[in-house]
């Protein structure tokens, strides 16, 4: 059945580059697109960036200049690399699958920026 | 685009039966879906483009609308309803979600 699964660091100083890895399984990531989808503690969900399945990105202009969104096909992973963090980044990171919509989530990886 | 999600919180009995909004700032056709998320769950899509349905999910939920304003319908709350319901558009890039509905416990 289709799974993702976040894995990463729980806790990230303020000014380091938080580094965060999807694995998914069920699918192919050329055939799907992969996002990732950022929740601040009891606040709205926002959308990061996207893999699409022929290996482009897209990114929100909110994170441009410090994300970076990549993947291995043939590990069946899609990488996340934000630099700069800083507190207002703590928050939940999922990555979720869907062209259109999101149809399956992970179950998200906690993120706290602290010293 | 902004998603506009009213009213922010609803408080409600189960057996009722009611409709979430969302409006957006400008048209996006029907590319727009809703979403329930449980405390501590990831979320779950429950309608898809305005108003198609998902394979799984009770047919007491139901979507409508076009252009700039939707709903969402439940008929008859369930007591594993209660949960915040958000709205998100895949008209144009970023992505964009609403700030979410709280549906709770009257």
């Amino acid at each position: 059945q289709v799974q993702l699964k976040e894995s990463g660091p729980g806790l990230v100083q303020p000014s380091q580059t938080l580094s965060l890895t999807c694995t998914v399984s069920g699918f192919s990531l050329t055939s799907y697109s992969v996002h990732w989808v950022r929740q601040h503690s009891g606040k709205s969900l926002e959308w990061m960036g996207r893999m699409w399945s022929d290996g482009d990105t897209s990114y929100n202009s909110a994170f441009t200049s410090r994300l970076s969104i990549s993947r291995d096909t043939s590990k069946s992973q899609v990488f996340l690399k934000m630099n700069s963090l800083q507190t207002e980044d703590t928050g939940t990171y999922y990555c979720a699958r869907g062209d259109g919509y999101t149809d399956y989530w992970g179950q998200g990886v906690m993120v706290t920026v602290s010293s | 685009i902004m998603l506009t999600q009213s009213p922010a919180t609803l408080s409600v009995t189960p057996g009722e039966s009611i409709s979430l909004s969302c409006r957006a700032s400008q048209s996006i056709s029907t590319n727009l879906h809703w979403y329930q998320q449980k405390p501590n769950e990831s979320p779950r899509v429950l309608i898809k483009y305005a108003s198609q349905s998902i394979s799984g999910i009770p047919s007491r939920f139901s979507g409508s609308g076009s252009g700039t304003d939707f709903t969402l319908n439940i008929n008859r709350v369930e007591p594993e309803d209660f949960s915040v319901y958000y709205c998100q558009q895949s008209n144009s890039w970023p992505w964009t979600f609403g700030g979410g509905t709280k549906l709770e416990l009257k």
